[in-house]
């Protein structure tokens, strides 16, 4: 049973312009949603975040999207840099766990081409 | 650098065998997790320890087991091992049994080949 799903494996941006990135969820216990950068041979790190109780954070380039109805969240990279090339995760926690794990998503690889 | 030290980077092995990876979390961080991450897979959470004790448990096989010490470091032990178990293993530590934000801290990884 996957509680978070991210259905695009992979995605090719051009410099400078927006990556979106994606990812459903079905457990409408979830009260925090995080996404997750990784890049080749280095361990995931965390780069933002959002309460069930928003429906958008912002973070300089990063912007995430809730919509709790479509039980949808997205990412949003502008612009986007070739640097920003890895496997991005989705993840959320469970209020109702009453622990920290995350459920991740299966990652979608970022390739920005220069 | 996260500050989540993980040991050894690599290991290879044969079926059969067992091994044991090793973790020490952030500096004050009392809670440690385990996630396995299969080929081209998301990470899959194994077991969480906070303070020592067990604190959640996952989808961990029965051929899997951990500990949490004193000191707050934590391995996880993998005995009879099979191809399937060739895997990246992450561990991951928060300050809190459970992080306001949901932030885990993650280390490098080890990464498991069974042969």
């Amino acid at each position: 049973d996957q509680q978070v799903k991210q259905n695009s494996p992979s995605l090719s941006v051009q410099e400078g312009r927006i990556s979106i990135l994606n990812c459903d969820y079905t457990n409408s216990m979830f009260d925090y949603f995080l996404w997750y950068k990784k890049y080749p041979a280095e361990g995931p790190t965390f780069l933002i975040s959002i309460s069930s109780i928003k429906d958008k954070n912002e973070d300089g380039r990063f912007t995430v999207f809730l919509n709790k109805s479509a039980k949808h969240l997205s990412l949003h990279i502008v612009p986007s840099q070739p640097g920003d090339s890895a496997v991005y995760f989705c993840a959320a926690s469970e209020v109702m766990s009453n622990t920290g794990k995350l459920i991740f998503g299966q990652g979608t690889t970022l390739q920005v081409k220069p | 650098d996260s500050g989540v030290t993980q040991t050894p980077k690599h290991l290879i092995t044969a079926t059969g065998q067992r091994v044991t990876l090793r973790c020490s979390p952030r500096s004050g961080d009392l809670s440690v997790y385990w996630y396995q991450q299969s080929l081209d897979q998301g990470l899959q959470f194994l077991i969480q320890y906070y303070n020592g004790e067990e604190r959640a448990k996952g989808n961990i096989l029965e051929r899997f087991s951990a500990q949490q010490f004193p000191d707050l470091h934590s391995e996880l032990n993998l005995s009879s091992l099979e191809l399937g178990d060739s895997a990246l293993y992450f561990c991951a530590s928060s300050p809190a049994a459970r992080p306001p934000n949901g932030e885990l801290f993650f280390g490098e990884g080890s990464r498991l080949t069974v042969l």
